[in-house]
């Protein structure tokens, strides 16, 4: 079945340093994928998607890419801010009529002043 | 503002209850979700609905129990027969179906069973 595997965290960084998440991919077909947000004690939030192979999404300052050669979707930030902090998920949408949403196991990110 | 709100916050039961957490949503989305996360863990699908008075199981339906008999609410029994009941259970929302929709999030309610 359809799968999607990130980096295990956590992941600490001084502020204004460059982040990057891994996220890679098992599917058929072509997937929308998704960055989720999560600030502790809440739900999740839309980071930014992008629905076919080369798209970038972005939003905050955050970029991701749709490699369908490398069934990757990477989320990178060139610096970060303490505010920052929090859990990350790449998502995928299956492609049978129930469009499920299936996580990954999320990343933490701590960023230190 | 529109959006998904869950209820209680905190929830505490003893073993052997049964326990139904409430999802209410104004976005007038026809899809909903309900997600279970465990600490270190992704987001387990419980049930879904995709239309009123219609849902589907998930990955982890057993022990749980739902209804969809309004648009805007989507309540979650969990039963004394699920085994780990403690976990935060997240409510979610999508506009419409599609590979392109994203999911709405409400803010989740953490239930403990002692």
């Amino acid at each position: 079945g359809n799968s999607v595997t990130q980096m295990e965290g956590p992941v600490t960084l001084s502020e204004e340093a460059f982040l990057t998440i891994n996220c890679t991919y098992t599917a058929t077909g072509y997937p929308s994928l998704f960055w989720y947000v999560q600030y502790p004690g809440e739900g999740l939030q839309l980071l930014l998607k992008a629905t076919k192979a080369d798209d970038k999404g972005s939003n905050k300052g955050f970029e991701a890419t749709y490699r369908k050669e490398t069934t990757s979707f990477h989320l990178e930030k060139g610096s970060v801010q303490v505010s920052d902090s929090a859990v990350y998920f790449c998502a995928l949408s299956e492609m049978d009529s129930s469009y499920k949403l299936i996580f990954g196991s999320g990343t933490r990110l701590l960023v230190r002043p | 503002d529109g959006g998904i709100t869950q209820s209680p916050k905190y929830l505490f039961r003893k073993e052997g209850q049964n326990v139904t957490l409430s999802c209410e949503q104004n976005l007038n989305h026809d899809a909903m979700y309900w997600y279970r996360q465990d600490p270190g863990q992704g987001l387990r699908l419980i049930y879904y609905s995709q239309i009123v008075n219609d849902f589907q199981k998930g990955d982890i339906a057993e022990g749980y129990s739902v209804s969809r008999e309004k648009k805007e609410s989507f309540p979650l029994t969990v039963t004394s027969a699920q085994k780990n009941p403690t976990a935060f259970y997240l409510c979610a929302s999508r506009e419409a179906q599609g590979l392109f929709s994203p999911l709405h999030f409400g803010n989740g309610t953490r239930l403990t069973v002692t």
